[in-house]
Formats: C-alpha cells, sequence, structure tokens
C-alpha cells in the first residue's frame, strides 16, 4: 500500500532554514507527481508545491515562492522541501503528498515545524 | 491566488443530506474539471473523497458526491452518518500552474 513518512520537523528561528524529506512507498514513485501541503494550528490546508515526476518542472504558491525548494531523488524514492528565511507565520504541519489528475489523493501523517524565537 | 470560499459550518441529522458549496472564479473552479474534496477529522491528515469534480476514489462510500455549476462545486453527503462529523475542504487547480484550497466546513451530525 502506498505509504508517504515526512520526517525533518522541529523548532527552528526565525530567519533560519529546515529540510523536511518524505519517504515514499507502495507505488512508482518515478512516474507519479508529488506536492507539499501545509495546516497551520487551526486553520486550513494550504497548498505549497508541486514538483513534476520529471523532478524538473516545479511550482510555487506565492507563500513560499523564493524561500522554498522543492526537489526529489527517484533514485531513493524520496521527496525534499527546503525551507529558508523561514518565518513564524511558517509554523504549521508539513504533509507530502500524491498527486493524481490534479487532486492530493495520498497523505503522509505530516511533520511539525514550529518557527518560533 | 485567494482561497476558494466555503461555508464554515454545516449540519443535518442522520439520514439526511447535506450539501456543502465551494466557491471560486473563472480562473479555477469554472476553468477547470479539476476540483477535489478531502475529509478531515482532528489531528489526522486528510483523506482523499472526490476529484475530477464527481469522481470517487476506490473505498469511497457512494454516499459522498460532487458536482459543479459555474464558479461553484459542491459536495453531497446523503444518507449522514455519524462517522460524517469531520472538516471537508474543497481544492482546485487554479491555472498559472498552482492549487488553492478553500477554507474548510465543520460539519457536524446533530
Amino acid at each position: 500500500q502506498v505509504q508517504l513518512v515526512e520526517s525533518g520537523g522541529g523548532l527552528v528561528q526565525p530567519g533560519g532554514a529546515l529540510r523536511l524529506s518524505c519517504a515514499a512507498s507502495g507505488f512508482t514513485f518515478n512516474r507519479n507527481n508529488m506536492h507539499w501541503v501545509r495546516q497551520a494550528p487551526g486553520k486550513g490546508l494550504e497548498w505549497l508545491a508541486f514538483i513534476g515526476w520529471d523532478t524538473t518542472t516545479k511550482h510555487y504558491g506565492e507563500s513560499v515562492k523564493g524561500r522554498f525548494i522543492i526537489s526529489r531523488d527517484n533514485s531513493k524514492n524520496t521527496l525534499d522541501l527546503h525551507m529558508n528565511s523561514l518565518r513564524i507565520e511558517d509554523t504549521a504541519v508539513y504533509y507530502c503528498v500524491k498527486d493524481l489528475d490534479w487532486g492530493f489523493d495520498y497523505w503522509g501523517r505530516g511533520t511539525l515545524v514550529t518557527v518560533s524565537s | 491566488q485567494s482561497a476558494l470560499t466555503q461555508p464554515p459550518s454545516a449540519s443535518g441529522s442522520p439520514g439526511q443530506s447535506v450539501t456543502i458549496s465551494c466557491t471560486g472564479t473563472s480562473s479555477d473552479v469554472g476553468g477547470y474539471n479539476h476540483v477535489s474534496w478531502y475529509q478531515q477529522y482532528p489531528g489526522k491528515a486528510p483523506k482523499f473523497m472526490i476529484y475530477e469534480v464527481t469522481k470517487r476514489p476506490s473505498g469511497v462510500p457512494d454516499r459522498f458526491s460532487g458536482s459543479k455549476s459555474g464558479n461553484t462545486a459542491s459536495l453531497t453527503v446523503s444518507g449522514l452518518q455519524a462517522e460524517d462529523e469531520a472538516d471537508y475542504y474543497c481544492s482546485s487547480y487554479g491555472g498559472s500552474d498552482n492549487w488553492v484550497f478553500g477554507g474548510g466546513t465543520k460539519l457536524t451530525v446533530l
């Protein structure tokens, strides 16, 4: 069965950086597009970034454009999110998500990122 | 890209039907048939319920159905059950290589 397991979350100071990783299994990773989606405490879902199966097609939401970088390693079945210049408002649970027909069909359990001094 | 508009709350009694709306613009909901819906219980990851406006993934009960008219998509839950009490989110491809979510609707089963 499809499994997506995020890691790398934690406490970071404003202005700091963090790298999130997602280990994927149970499907043909190198043939599927992937996303990162986040959810601030008590708030709704926010789409952050997309990466195509080809590793080169990338798109970002306005709130993270220029600060976050999405990448993947199809040889290791991993998806990453490099986060820089972190702000307090980036505090959220970050989900690794598999794409299906422009929707989000499988979600990891999420990893919590807390930005605080 | 602005978030899609959903009512903050909805409710119904067991056995009844409830419809949750999701309003966007001609640039997202109205412009593409790439609308999807998600169910989320507290502290859990969202679950994929509807995609491409009307399609149901395997395992999702047929009590859940989706539709769209113009810039507004809708999720209907028929034959409400206690386990349907959750938060529901819509999403749409927004064109210009981005995706947008609704603010979420808390469904209460009375």
